[in-house]
């Protein structure tokens, strides 16, 4: 049973404009949520994180939301570059009475064509 | 501080054998995970140290897999007869003790099980 979810593999998006990645998760008991960048033959890399008590966190190109009443989060990339070009992970975490480990989606595959 | 280390980048065994991978953290982080990673998925979660107690392991962690963080500084991972199925990438990550921020990953080591 997957707790996080990212239902698109792949997104291509033209250099310049908006890119959103979304996530849903299932376990209500997340309360930490994070963006994770993969480039290949590279550990993921920490983009952001959010905080269940918020709804946005922004961080010069990129923002997340989280709407907790739709156990939904995305996060938005603006304007899109070239170097973006990567696989997201969507992650998520339980400060109390959860498992340590954060929890991944399988990931989205973002594409900036130029 | 040059991130978390991993070695050997890449290991090649013929089933049934026993491998060993090292993870050296950023020095300051007491936290140590040890996640792996197939094609396709996002990273699971394995283990995690919190200096140089085990505090958690996944049921994905078999009686083959032995993980150990001597002293709480770099941390090894054992797998026992090996198997195809374990053929993936490892990936380590460290952090500091409330990891919403972000861990920071290695570069992982890719095993391929003959």
């Amino acid at each position: 049973d997957q707790q996080v979810k990212q239902n698109s593999p792949s997104l291509s998006v033209q250099e310049g404009r908006i890119s959103i990645l979304n996530c849903d998760y299932t376990n209500s008991m997340f309360d930490y949520f994070l963006w994770y960048k993969k480039y290949p033959a590279e550990g993921p890399t920490f983009l952001i994180s959010i905080s269940s008590i918020k709804d946005k966190n922004e961080d010069g190109r990129f923002t997340v939301f989280l709407n907790k009443s739709a156990k939904h989060l995305s996060l938005h990339i603006v304007p899109s570059q070239p170097g973006d070009s990567a696989v997201y992970f969507c992650a998520s975490y339980a400060y109390e009475g959860g498992a340590d480990g954060l929890t991944f989606g399988k990931g989205t595959h973002l594409i900036i064509q130029p | 501080d040059t991130g978390v280390s991993q070695n050997p980048r890449h290991k090649i065994t013929k089933r049934g054998q026993n491998v060993t991978f090292r993870c050296d953290p950023i020095s300051e982080h007491n936290r140590l995970y040890w996640y792996r990673q197939t094609l396709g998925q996002g990273p699971e979660f394995l283990t995690y140290f919190q200096n140089e107690a085990q505090l958690e392991k996944s049921r994905l962690l078999s009686d083959r897999f032995s993980a150990e963080r001597p002293k709480g500084s770099f941390s090894t991972l054992e797998i026992q007869r090996t198997e195809q199925g374990d053929s993936a990438m490892y990936l380590c990550a460290s952090s500091l003790a409330v990891p919403n921020y972000g861990y920071t990953f290695g570069s992982g080591t890719r095993l391929t099980v003959v």
